[in-house]
């Protein structure tokens, strides 16, 4: 248990679904992370929030929305995916500021578009 | 791109140390040397990080050359646990996006009982 839990752990979805992934910290962290793992590719930073503000957000379509309605709490909204956006999907938080800040992740979910 | 060179696998015996190297020939004056794991079906764990001097924690020691260009994380004996892909990672101290994680390859550890 590493205080990030992600909900679900996995999830089937059809190109024309709305689905939503949750992550929250339990850690009193005040930045959260979206990341993208997909079959042999290193894991991809999606996004960084930090103080529940956007902070990057690295070309990613947008058909992925994230949303942090606060600092406990990170959504990715997915909608129209494609069959290419099938990957895990980790969450992780940390202490905003200074980079040298461990991140915490949770155990990911498994999306699977078809 | 990943500013750091690892192999792409290593194996080693249970209960023996195993040293994982980490090339980094143009890190900057500013960066720190993190590395992280990923044991199969898990998120990446932090493992541990360092500017200049080595470092030791309860999972690892970290052994910095002293031109900063190469690094190598020590396992001092490995259990079949710490199978997993270990990462090297640079952050720039003042964050940033140069602060970010940004994963590379890694290295696929494997340990034999």
């Amino acid at each position: 248990e590493t205080g990030v839990t992600q909900t679900p752990r996995h999830l089937v979805m059809g190109m024309t679904n709305k689905k939503s992934l949750k992550c929250e910290q339990h850690l009193g962290h005040n930045a959260m992370y979206w990341y993208k793992q997909s079959a042999k590719k290193p894991l991809e930073l999606m996004f960084v929030y930090s103080l529940e503000e956007r902070v990057e957000n690295n070309s990613v379509p947008s058909r992925f929305s994230p949303e942090c309605p606060n600092s406990s709490h990170l959504f990715l909204h997915l909608h129209t995916l494609q069959p290419e956006d099938s990957a895990l999907y980790l969450c992780a938080s940390s202490q905003a500021g200074m980079s040298y800040n461990e991140q915490f992740f949770g155990p990911g979910t498994r999306l699977t578009v078809l | 791109d990943a500013k750091t060179t690892q192999p792409n696998s290593m194996e080693s015996n249970e209960e023996e140390p195993v040293h994982l190297p980490c090339n980094h020939s143009t890190i900057s004056g500013t960066d720190y040397i993190h590395w992280y794991r990923q044991l199969p079906s898990q998120g990446p764990e932090y493992v541990i990080h360092g500017l200049t001097s080595n470092v030791n924690n309860r999972m690892a020691s970290l052994a910095i050359a002293e031109d900063r260009k190469s690094s190598t994380l020590i396992l001092h004996r490995a259990t079949l646990r710490d199978a997993a892909v270990y990462y090297c990672i640079l952050r720039d101290a003042y964050g940033g996006s140069q602060g970010n994680l940004i994963f590379g390859k890694g290295t696929k550890l494997s340990v034999k009982p």
